[in-house]
């Protein structure tokens, strides 16, 4: 059974540039989180997406957006980076979105903002 | 801002000692509460999760104990090894299909 995939997995941007992330789920999974991960924040919560609905949010700036495909794939688009936005991109699927049995994450994608 | 306070942040354990990580939520618990594990270059990998009505969870070596008046969870890793030395996070259920993630706690089992 194929995991959760995230590409690219590393991506270099300048400041000012957008960039799109994206992530495909478990087969069948039908929720998708996305996370920033960082040394100083941790695991920080993005948003998260069923059936091509925005069911909740983090608390992070209107740079940072995303949205889900009727195949469940997702993406996440960040504009205008910033040196701050370096971190790893991490995104997890799931069947409804409970952290229980089938509650997965991908390997993420690092992203360096110089 | 809502947060889960997680300890402690760094811990040493012998082969087949038992380690224990804490945490501290603040929200009212209505779903699940995980505990993830994270190997260097890799995404965390849930662990083991318990539901807020029950009391202890066991899987194998791995336990979660959880206190609803307290607000307090933890995780009990018996006979502690080597290949368990790896980041561990809890986290806490904080709105519909969110989570507030503990800041970690870098476990290291001494062969």
């Amino acid at each position: 059974k194929a995991g959760v995939t995230q590409t690219p997995r590393y991506l270099i941007k300048t400041r000012g540039q957008q960039v799109t992330l994206s992530c495909s789920p478990i087969s069948g999974h039908r929720s998708v989180s996305w996370y920033q991960q960082t040394p100083g924040q941790g695991l920080q919560f993005l948003f998260e997406y069923f059936s091509e609905t925005q069911r909740n949010k983090g608390n992070f700036p209107g740079r940072f957006s995303g949205r889900q495909f009727s195949n469940s794939r997702s993406e996440m688009n960040v504009s205008t980076l910033e040196l701050g936005d370096s971190a790893l991109y991490l995104c997890a699927s799931s069947l409804r979105g409970q952290h229980n049995y089938g509650y997965t994450f991908g390997s993420g994608t690092r992203l360096t903002v110089v | 801002q809502q947060q889960v306070k997680q300890s402690p942040q760094s811990l040493i354990v012998q082969k087949g000692g038992i380690s224990i990580i804490n945490c501290a939520y603040e929200n009212t618990a209505f779903d699940y509460f995980p505990w993830y594990q994270q190997f260097p270059g890799k995404g965390p990998a849930l662990l083991i999760a318990i539901r807020p009505d029950v009391s202890e969870k066991k899987e194998g070596r791995f336990t979660i104990s959880f206190n609803k008046s307290a607000k307090q969870f933890s995780l009990h890793i018996m006979d502690s090894q080597p290949g368990d030395s790896a980041t561990y996070f809890c986290a806490s259920p904080s709105g519909t299909y969110k989570y507030i993630f503990g800041t970690g706690t870098r476990l290291k089992v001494l062969a």
